[in-house]
């Protein structure tokens, strides 16, 4: 199975300020149709994931465009331009390239 | 609006099964996949599977598919995921969510509210 990990785990920010979530697989996960299957999903306290960006780098419908992810191959990131107080929550990276789909371990967003 | 309903939340016994379902609306049901996940206590985000909402088609991911069985019911827009043998270490929110079979990756844009299942004797 391909392995997930995030950095960090914990991540304080300050609204207004930007911030930065790491994600890494042990295998690349650029498919030969040119895409990163490689998702962002936010869980906010109580709710269900709600998608974020998708094949890498596309922006869900109805996600703010201070959210952003990048990356190619086995480095992903993604990355909150300014802060605000209701992105708090777990955000989890999952890799739909090989099954079975896998999740990263989430890093944790809280306001400082 | 697009929406997944899920059913109410159970609670079994060790070696019971339990079925839960995934009431879909909002959009056409056969032009979508509908996958399930589990997130259990203290536990990353685990992927069971996915079903083709057109033909039925199933993928189970290897941790589970020796006890666990998706079906749909397309006159219903309907999900369902089925899990036997269940023991302690199943107890969890069990989610389903939609991806459209058309295009690439198989991102999930529309997640239902989860089903808690407590197993406990």
């Amino acid at each position: 199975d391909i392995v997930m990990t995030q950095s960090p785990l914990s991540l304080p920010v300050t609204p207004g300020e930007p911030a930065s979530i790491s994600c890494r697989s042990s295998q690349s996960l650029l498919n030969s149709n040119g895409y990163n299957y490689l998702d962002w999903y936010l869980q906010k306290s109580g709710q269900s994931p709600q998608l974020l960006i998708y094949l890498g780098s596309n922006r869900a419908s109805g996600v703010p465009d201070r959210f952003s992810g990048s990356g190619s191959g086995t480095d992903f990131t993604l990355e909150i331009s300014r802060v605000e107080a209701e992105d708090v929550g777990v955000y989890f990276c999952i890799q739909t390239l090989h099954t079975p789909f896998t999740f990263g371990p989430g890093t944790k967003v809280d306001i400082k | 609006q697009v929406q997944l309903v899920q059913s109410g939340a159970e609670v079994k016994k060790p070696g019971a099964s339990v079925k839960v379902s995934c009431k879909a609306s909002g959009y056409t049901f056969t032009t979508y996949a509908i996958h399930w996940v589990r997130q259990a206590p203290g536990q990353r985000l685990e992927w069971m599977g996915r079903i083709n909402a057109a033909n039925g088609n199933t993928r189970y991911s290897h941790k589970f598919q020796d006890r666990v069985s998706f079906t749909r019911d397309t006159s219903a827009s309907t999900a369902y995921m089925e899990l036997s043998s269940l023991r302690s270490e199943d107890t969890a929110i069990f989610f389903c969510a939609r991806n459209n079979l058309e295009g690439a990756g198989y991102y999930m844009d529309v997640w239902g509210r989860g089903t808690t299942v407590t197993v406990s004797s």
